[in-house]
């Protein structure tokens, strides 16, 4: 079955720091890749999102590109905020099996001033 | 872009009561809505998927008598906890499926029962 496999956290890094979270995936076909992002108290928001190899999804300075040969979505931001302080999850989905979504454990990043 | 909400955010119950909480896309009809549960610092545990007019799947493990859904419209589906019991305080969390396959994700139900 499908599967998701996040770095494990929790992380903490200081405002301004480079962030890597990795993500690794096993899935049969050609999934869809996301990450998620979780406030304190909130449900799940799209931070981004790749369909298909080699496709970069971005937004508010975070990148993931999905890399079929590395079966992997690491997520990256240059600079971090205080305000990106909260729970990430990988998920994958793989456009079948009714289109459920299969997560990963999620990593908390904590970014201090 | 596609809102989904929930109603209540937040409830506490007595135990042996039942809670329902509904799920409604606000913007796109959605043929395919998704619950999920999440304890403290854990991911999504997937218990349903909730299919418009039809009976809902339920992942193994999940007791259907205790946790009925119901998808009426194509904008609305509910989640029933019946005689909740102290174990089934949880973070539920619904999401929605449009037209094109995305899913949007609802703020999230805190359940507390007493």
């Amino acid at each position: 079955g499908n599967s998701v496999t996040q770095m494990e956290g929790p992380v903490t890094l200081s405002e301004e720091a480079f962030l890597t979270i990795n993500c690794t995936y096993t899935a049969t076909g050609y999934p869809s890749l996301f990450w998620y992002v979780q406030y304190p108290g909130e449900g799940l928001q799209l931070l981004l999102k790749a369909t298909k190899a080699d496709d970069k999804g971005s937004n508010k300075g975070f990148e993931a590109t999905y890399r079929k040969e590395t079966t992997s979505f690491h997520l990256e931001k240059g600079s971090v905020q205080v305000s990106d302080s909260a729970v990430y999850f990988c998920a994958l989905n793989g456009n079948t099996n009714a289109g459920k979504s299969t997560f990963g454990d999620g990593t908390t990043l904590t970014v201090k001033p | 872009g596609a809102v989904v909400s929930q109603h209540p955010s937040w409830v506490i119950c007595k135990s042996g009561t039942s809670v329902k909480i509904e799920c409604r896309s606000l913007d796109f009809q959605a043929t395919t809505m998704f619950w999920y549960r999440q304890f403290p610092k854990q991911s999504l545990m997937l218990m349903a998927t909730s299919n418009e007019g039809s009976k809902a799947t339920y992942e193994q493990g999940v007791e259907k008598d205790k946790f009925l859904i119901n998808h009426a419209s194509l904008t609305l589906s509910t989640l029933t906890v019946t005689s909740a019991h102290p174990e089934d305080s949880s973070f539920y969390i619904c999401s929605a499926r449009d037209s094109t396959w995305e899913q949007y994700f609802g703020p999230g139900t805190r359940l507390t029962v007493t």
